[in-house]
This record gives structure tokens, sequence and C-alpha cells, in this order.
């Protein structure tokens, strides 16, 4: 059973709108949500996170929104840039398993294209 | 440039060859990972190592065998693999940076795998 789910596989929208691209989870120990982006032939590159303490984390164009009681994050990204077309890898994980480590659950993601 | 290499990028092998995949992080991390992606499927974590110990084994078939001689190197061991392990294999490092506090799991670009 996927404990982190992204129910859209694929989003289009217009340069310079906003892009909003949604995660569900279903683990209530999960306390650190991750957004990472990926490339065709590269590996996922860490967007922004959040932790549980916190519902918004901005950083310039992107900011995560974090609903603990609906078990839901988003991550908004605006405006949009046609540079931003890529799959979108939402993850959550546990507290810490040991120093230094721990695991992360991701979903299976999203794939955003913006149009010029 | 994410400060973590992966090589080989492609691999082609048969059932029966032997052959290593290599990681390498260049952060200071004290934490390596390795990830499965197969298609249409979400990450998958494999195996986890902490300070060069490893933590995490999360039912992996025993056809694959990791290695962490350092805490900037890590190694899995490929023997006898099957058709249906044919995927793209990360590599993924983290810092701890105080307990609680969730640091961002760092990727290579992965070995594209595949077994004929």
């Amino acid at each position: 059973d996927q404990q982190v789910k992204q129910n859209s596989p694929s989003l289009s929208v217009q340069e310079g709108r906003i892009s909003i691209l949604n995660c569900d989870y279903t683990n209530s120990m999960f306390d650190y949500f991750l957004w990472y982006k990926k490339y065709p032939a590269e590996g996922p590159t860490f967007l922004i996170s959040i932790s549980s303490i916190k519902d918004k984390n901005e950083d310039g164009r992107f900011t995560v929104f974090l609903n603990k009681s609906a078990k839901h994050l988003s991550l908004h990204i605006v405006p949009s840039q046609p540079g931003d077309s890529a799959v979108y890898f939402c993850a959550a994980s546990e507290q810490l398993i040991g120093a230094g480590s721990y695991q992360l659950t991701f979903g299976k993601g999203t794939k955003l294209s913006v149009i010029p | 440039e994410t400060g973590v290499t992966q090589t080989p990028r492609h691999l082609v092998m048969g059932m029966t060859n032997k052959k290593s995949l290599k990681c390498e992080q260049h952060l200071g991390h004290n934490a390596m990972y390795w990830y499965k992606q197969s298609a249409k499927k979400p990450l998958e974590l494999m195996f986890v190592y902490n300070f060069k110990e490893q933590t995490e084994n999360n039912s992996v078939p025993s056809r694959f065998s990791p290695e962490c001689p350092n805490s900037s190197h890590l190694f899995l061991h490929l023997h006898t693999l099957q058709p249906e392990d044919s995927a793209l294999y990360l590599c993924a490092s983290s810092q701890e940076r105080g307990r609680g506090l969730g640091q961002p799991q760092h990727f290579g670009d992965g070995t594209r795998l595949s077994i004929l």
C-alpha cells in the first residue's frame, strides 16, 4: 500500500501562471517532507523541504504547504517557467532512525509541463 | 553537479555476470543510500549505511550485495541478476545536523541497468 501518493501523473501549465502539485500521505508518523525535481537522464534534485512543526516554507518561486490534519502537502511554483518542466517527486520521512540516516518514502511523481 | 557521482551510467549484463556499481560523494556526508527505480514505480529504498555501518536492508534479495568501505564510497555488487532487476539504481547521501532536524538526501544521476 502506497504511503505517499501523487494522484496526478501529469500537469500542464501556461508560462507565468502558478503550478500546484499535490501530495497525500497516510502515515501519521511522517514528520519531514521533501520535494525533488527530476530531469530525464539525471538523478532527483532536492528542491524544498518542510518539517511537521511548520505549515509553510518558501524559497524563491517555490512554496511548500503542509496540512497535517488532512495529511496533504502541496508545492506551488509561481511564476512557472519552461525550465520548470520536469517530473516532481514528493517524499516523506519518519523521525531519524539513527544518527545521520533516515528512510525516505517517495510518491510516483507528477510530470509538469510549462507551456511557453 | 550534485556532489554524488555514480559509475557507470549505463550497464548491460547477462544473468550470469558479476558486476559492481560505484557511488562516491564529495559532500562530507555520513550516510549513504541505494535506491531502485523501476518503470512506473516509486523510488524504493534498498540499503542504508550510516557511518559505514549498514542500518537498513529493505528485504533486498541476496543477489544484491552492498559494500561501504568508508563514508565517501558505496558499492553495489551484482550477481546472477534476473530480468526484473532491470531498473535505474540511484545512490544518495545525507548529513545529520542534530536530532530531529531533517536534512535532504542528495542523489547521483544513477546507473541504468539492463539485464539480458
